[in-house]
């Protein structure tokens, strides 16, 4: 049963200290995708990575925030220095070039930060 | 004004209704219409998808679009309890690098 999968799936840490999500999207997948979700805004994109590359990360704050995929099985997102502002579901999200309105998401990262 | 627009409700119907989620959108160069549904601390999952006006049946659910007036639409027949989650309605312009623009959700509770 191909799913994605994200660590931590909670993370609780206190302003000024580093996060880093992780995430591992389906094999064979070429596409991936970070959100941010919330009550307020709901789903907004952070970052998209297709073959790896990052296409767009206009989403991001990018003073704080960095989005980077090693490798074909591991994307990750990290914050540094983590603000309360940022507490929110994290989710990854992946999917085919070809098939891009499919995506297919991971169980999120629920983020507080003190 | 927001590029996608979903009234968050929250929704409360008894088992067996007929529910309607709606959006509207600005842009008229949006051709793809999806339907997230979302179950409380998932990830939301593609549960329709349609292109361009029409529309889609696929049991109990159908996905409506009318592109004059730029409205969306999602209906449940005979309600479950199991259909109480956040519905997601996404849309997008064609091409490869198109990118999802999402409405709020709209809650859902189908109640026994």
């Amino acid at each position: 049963d191909a799913r994605v999968t994200q660590t931590p799936r909670h993370k609780v840490t206190e302003m000024g200290q580093e996060v880093t999500m992780r995430c591992q999207p389906i094999l064979g997948h070429n596409t991936v995708f970070w959100y941010r979700q919330t009550m307020m805004q709901g789903l907004e994109l952070l970052a998209y990575f297709r073959n790896r590359a990052p296409l767009d990360d206009s989403g991001m704050p990018k003073d704080r925030f960095s989005a980077e995929m090693p490798d074909a099985t591991l994307a990750t997102l990290k914050i540094q220095p983590s603000e309360p502002r940022d507490s929110a579901v994290y989710f990854c999200a992946s999917g085919l070039v070809d098939k891009h309105n499919e995506q297919f998401f991971g169980p999120g990262t629920r983020l507080t930060v003190l | 004004q927001k590029e996608v627009e979903q009234d968050p409700g929250p929704l409360s119907v008894p088992e067996g209704a007929i529910v309607s989620l709606n959006c509207t959108y600005s842009n008229s160069a949006f051709q793809y219409f999806m339907w997230y549904r979302q179950y409380s601390r998932k990830g939301p999952e593609l549960l329709m998808y349609t292109y361009s006006s029409g529309n889609k049946e696929d049991g109990r659910f159908t996905a409506q679009v009318d592109k004059s007036s730029k409205y969306i639409s999602l209906f449940i027949r005979d309600s479950q309890p199991s259909d109480s989650a956040t519905y997601l309605c996404a849309i997008s312009v064609a091409g490869n690098n198109r990118k999802l623009i999402w409405g709020l959700g709209t809650s859902l509770a189908v109640n026994p």
